[in-house]
């Protein structure tokens, strides 16, 4: 399977303020997605990203807010911008480098904004 | 709401007990995968079912899909405090083409 290498690992921000989240696979992959989760709970699709379109974002979710790079088939960037402390908690990527069978995740960033 | 729903949401045990994950739906999925995700990391992949009544072993755990589809089950037989963790369930949506989690159980395993 494919290795996910995501950063930063965690920060603390300011509110007001942006942070870029980046991933980079070890391996060409067509779909990349990115996901919101609060510790010790479920995954929630943010956006799905294809090299060469616009990402696809889940309701609930704007481009404004979550503005995302997909310049080629092996790294993603997610932003979070004017962050507020209710956009404090851990953000995924993922890739479906295993197809129907299954995504390969990131090690996650855990972000605190104050 | 949540597509897929897990029980118990929580579970707290002795190591050496056994204990059953459920993972359920009233949707059809074209397969369906289980994550454990340790804290600071991503979730990792155990298993993948895609047949109904399907039944997958991986040492002390063996996963389920229902008859239906719509449904899974992780049994973990003599626990270790190396399974405490949280664990996802993920069905394929075939229709809409994307996966959806569950609502997640965490384990703990005491030794």
């Amino acid at each position: 399977s494919a290795v996910i290498s995501q950063k930063p690992s965690r920060d603390i921000c300011q509110r007001g303020t942006s942070l870029t989240i980046q991933c980079q696979v070890d391996s060409q992959v067509t779909m990349m997605f990115w996901y919101r989760q609060q510790p010790g709970q479920s995954l929630t699709l943010i956006a799905t990203a294809n090299q060469g379109s616009e990402a696809t974002y889940e309701s609930g979710f704007v481009i404004d807010k979550f503005p995302i790079s997909r310049p080629n088939l092996t790294f993603s960037t997610l932003t979070v911008s004017n962050m507020s402390p209710e956009d404090s908690s851990i953000y995924l990527c993922s890739t479906d480098d295993r197809g129907d069978y299954g995504y390969t995740f990131g090690s996650g960033t855990r972000l605190t904004v104050v | 709401t949540q597509l897929l729903e897990q029980s118990p949401q929580f579970l707290s045990i002795q190591e050496g007990e056994n204990l059953t994950v459920y993972c359920n739906s009233s949707s059809v999925f074209s397969s369906l995968q289980w994550y454990r995700q340790e804290p600071g990391e991503g979730p990792v992949l155990l298993v993948t079912v895609v047949t109904g009544g399907e039944v997958k072993k991986l040492k002390r755990l063996t996963f389920q899909f229902g008859d239906a589809r719509k449904d899974s089950s992780l049994h973990i037989t003599a626990a270790q405090p190396g399974d405490t963790g949280l664990y996802l369930c993920a069905g394929l949506n075939y229709n809409f083409n994307k996966f959806y989690f569950g609502s997640g159980t965490k384990l703990n395993v005491k030794p």
